[in-house]
């Protein structure tokens, strides 16, 4: 499996402040993704990154925005959290010869927020 | 759009029991089709894959077959056990998307004694 992690595991915070979720992996992996995962929906595309300081917008990406400045790290930021923004949030990375469809994603353990 | 879709939840079998989660898809390309497996407070693992029409993927018992004719690529095993107790989520990726995944909402599944 490839080494991703993810931090904070867990995350309490209120309606209106900011919040910044990391992901890091050792893979060194082009492609990193986050994800939001809520009942019947699956997951969901927040934003990618393709490379250092690329990044494009996925499904549902209003109100978040990302940054990478590094390989290994990518960070999701929420301005100012809603209470719709509560749920578990997942990095991904795909491996490291380029996206390709048949690359397998691998995921990281999972960030859960709850916004009050 | 790209979309998957599989059969709703929840699932209970007992041990041994034989397993078909089904799993259709709309895609403009040509899309490789993949089943994650997710147990309680972890991410998303592999269970198996298959990138072209009417391949096979199998891992640990589990297969799926890559249907093009009916859009398909449902999940079995023949003799389920307790530790298969997971969600199992349905997902493809195709290159005429950027090689972006969509997922299916998952189904849940345990498998009592």
């Amino acid at each position: 499996d490839a080494g991703i992690t993810q931090s904070p595991r867990h995350k309490v915070t209120e309606t209106g402040t900011p919040v910044t979720l990391r992901c890091h992996q050792t893979e060194n992996h082009r492609y990193m993704y986050w994800y939001r995962q809520d009942p019947g929906h699956g997951l969901r595309l927040i934003h990618y990154s393709y490379g250092v300081k690329d990044t494009d917008k996925g499904e549902v990406s209003d109100g978040y925005s990302v940054s990478r400045s590094k390989t290994e790290d990518f960070l999701l930021t929420l301005e100012s959290a809603t209470s719709s923004q509560t749920s578990v949030y997942f990095c991904a990375t795909t491996g490291a010869s380029g996206a390709s469809s048949t690359d397998t994603q691998y995921f990281g353990p999972g960030t859960r927020l709850t916004v009050l | 759009g790209d979309s998957v879709t599989q059969m709703e939840g929840p699932v209970t079998l007992s041990e041994e029991a034989f397993l078909t989660i089904n799993c259709t898809y709309t895609a403009t390309g040509y899309p490789s089709l993949f089943w994650y497996v997710q147990y309680p407070g972890e991410g998303l693992q592999l269970l198996l894959k298959a990138t072209k029409a009417d391949d096979k993927g199998s891992n640990k018992g589990f297969e799926a077959t890559y249907r093009k004719e009916t859009t398909s690529f449902h999940l079995e095993k023949g003799s389920v056990q307790v530790s298969d107790s997971a969600v199992y989520f349905c997902a493809l990726s195709d290159p005429n998307t950027g090689n972006q995944f969509y997922f299916g909402t998952g189904t849940s599944l345990t498998v009592i004694p």
